[in-house]
C-alpha cells in the first residue's frame, strides 16, 4: 500500500527564516504527491503537487516542494516564513490500492514565531 | 472565500436523532466528496460521487448515508450516530475526480453526538 510519513508532529521558525516542512512516501511506481494546508477552523486547501516533469514544484503563498526520488521525499520549503504561514501542513499521495484515491500523513503543525 | 460552502456549521445531535450535512460548490465541478476529520488527525475519506454517482463507499457505517442529488450538491443524511462520530465533516469536490486535480474543501461542519 502507499503511504506518507510527516517525521515531525510540530516545527517552530523564527519569522523571516526559511521554513522546512518534511514528508516521505512509500509507493510502487511513479508516485502522484500533494501538499495541502489547513488554518485553524479552516477547511484543507491544496498547495502544490508532483505528478511528473521539473523535481522542483513551485505553489501557492511562496511555498515550493522539492521531488526527490532517490531519498524518496517530497519537502514542503518557504525561503521566508510569515507568521500566517503558522497552520497545519498534510502531505498527500496517490493510493492506487482497492480505490484510487488520495490519502493524507498524519500532519505537521507549524509555528512561526514573531 | 470558500468557494465550497457547508451547512450548518456546528450541529449538536443526540444518538437518537435524524438530521442532515449539506454542501454546495459552484464551480462545475463534477466530483464530490465527504472526509470525516478527528481532532489533530488527518482527513479520511468517506464518499465519493462522480458525475452524481457513487463511486467510492470507504466501508462507512449505515448510519450515514450520502445522497447527491445533483452536480453542485451533496447531501450526508445522519441517523443514530454513537459519541464516537463525533468529529469536523468536510466536504470536498474536484473537476471530475482524477486523482491528480486539486480538491477543493470547505470549511466544515463540526459535530457532536450527545
Amino acid at each position: 500500500a502507499q503511504s506518507v510519513a510527516q517525521p515531525e508532529d510540530q516545527v517552530n521558525v523564527a519569522e523571516g527564516n526559511p521554513l522546512t516542512v518534511k514528508c516521505t512516501y512509500s509507493v510502487s511506481g511513479n508516485p502522484y504527491l500533494f501538499w495541502y494546508v489547513q488554518y485553524p477552523n479552516r477547511g484543507l486547501q491544496f498547495l502544490l503537487k508532483y505528478i511528473t516533469g521539473d523535481n522542483l514544484v513551485k505553489g501557492s503563498y511562496g511555498f515550493e516542494a522539492e521531488f526527490n526520488k532517490s531519498q524518496t521525499s517530497f519537502h514542503l520549503k518557504k525561503p521566508s516564513a510569515l507568521v500566517s504561514d503558522s497552520a497545519l501542513y498534510f502531505c498527500a499521495v496517490r493510493d492506487m490500492g482497492r480505490d484510487d484515491k488520495i490519502i493524507f500523513g498524519k500532519g505537521t503543525r507549524l509555528h512561526i514565531l514573531p | 472565500d470558500t468557494e465550497v460552502t457547508q451547512t450548518p456549521k456546528h450541529l449538536v445531535m443526540g444518538m437518537t436523532n435524524k438530521k442532515s450535512l449539506k454542501c454546495e460548490q459552484h464551480m462545475g465541478h463534477r466530483a464530490m466528496y465527504w472526509y470525516k476529520q478527528k481532532a489533530k488527525k488527518p482527513p479520511e475519506l468517506m464518499f465519493v460521487y462522480s458525475y452524481e454517482k457513487l463511486s467510492i463507499n470507504e466501508s462507512v457505517p449505515s448510519r450515514f448515508s450520502p445522497e447527491c442529488p445533483n452536480s453542485s450538491l451533496l447531501n450526508l443524511h445522519l441517523h443514530a450516530l454513537q459519541p464516537e462520530d463525533s468529529a469536523l465533516y468536510l466536504c470536498a469536490s474536484s473537476q471530475t475526480g482524477i486523482v491528480n486535480q486539486p480538491q477543493h474543501f470547505g470549511d466544515g461542519t463540526r459535530l457532536s453526538i450527545l
